[in-house]
């Protein structure tokens, strides 16, 4: 069975400071796996996405991915935060290409500090 | 604007009632996922249509039903509705972005059941 769970709830980061959201993964195929942000009371948006090309992924907003297959990881990380960073990040794992059928973490809340 | 549209934004109704929830997808996109966000559950795939058939299900109560019409429009069917009901229903559409191939979230209806 696939899953994948995020480390941390609650992040909160001082803005200009660099960002960590931690995501690990479990999958016996080959995962596909995703970053979305959802900022309040919108809907999702796609960050980045990794599909075996590159271990390192650059996504939108500067945030950018590495799929660590020893680690079974895929943190997302920024070098500097922004205030309109400050939303809810979700690690999500497709287990079967394209099918649509996403697993998502329980997400994690990122707070930035001016 | 994601270009997958859902309406209505909020929906509010009584235990035990019907509603109808209804996502048109990204311009010339085949298929229609119904994803569940609840404070409980987190976000859960509940089923995706592919050009007006049923390609995929996931953990969708047997009081749901959807369906896909020839425009392409999807309709999520909800009833004797029960207060445990009550989440934020997203459609989703597939779309490559500047991010990668991904899938692309309406802004979501919440329902509030009373």
């Amino acid at each position: 069975a696939q899953s994948v769970t995020q480390l941390d709830s609650h992040v909160s980061v001082s803005e200009g400071t660099p960002v960590l959201l931690r995501c690990n993964y479990s999958s016996s195929y080959s995962p596909s796996l995703f970053w979305y942000v959802q900022h309040p009371n919108k809907g999702l948006q796609l960050l980045l996405k990794y599909t075996s090309a590159a271990t390192l992924v650059k996504g939108i907003n500067g945030f950018e991915a590495e799929f660590k297959k020893s680690e079974t990881s895929f943190h997302l990380t920024k070098p500097s935060a922004h205030m309109s960073d400050a939303a809810e990040y979700f690690c999500v794992v497709s287990p079967l290409s394209n099918t649509g059928k996403l697993i998502f973490g329980q997400g994690t809340t990122l707070q930035v500090k001016p | 604007d994601s270009g997958v549209t859902q309406t209505p934004k909020h929906l509010i109704t009584a235990t035990g009632q019907r509603v109808t929830l209804r996502c048109s997808p990204r311009s010339g996109d085949l298929s229609v996922y119904w994803y569940q966000q609840s404070l409980d559950q987190g976000l859960q795939f509940l089923i995706q249509y592919y050009n007006g058939e049923e390609r995929a299900k996931g953990n969708i109560l047997e009081r749901f039903s959807a369906q896909q019409f020839p425009d392409l429009h999807s309709e999520l069917n909800l009833s004797s509705l029960e207060l445990g009901d009550s989440a934020l229903y997203f459609c989703a559409s597939s779309v490559v972005t500047e991010a990668g191939y991904g899938y692309t979230f309406g802004s979501g209806t919440r329902l509030t059941v009373v």
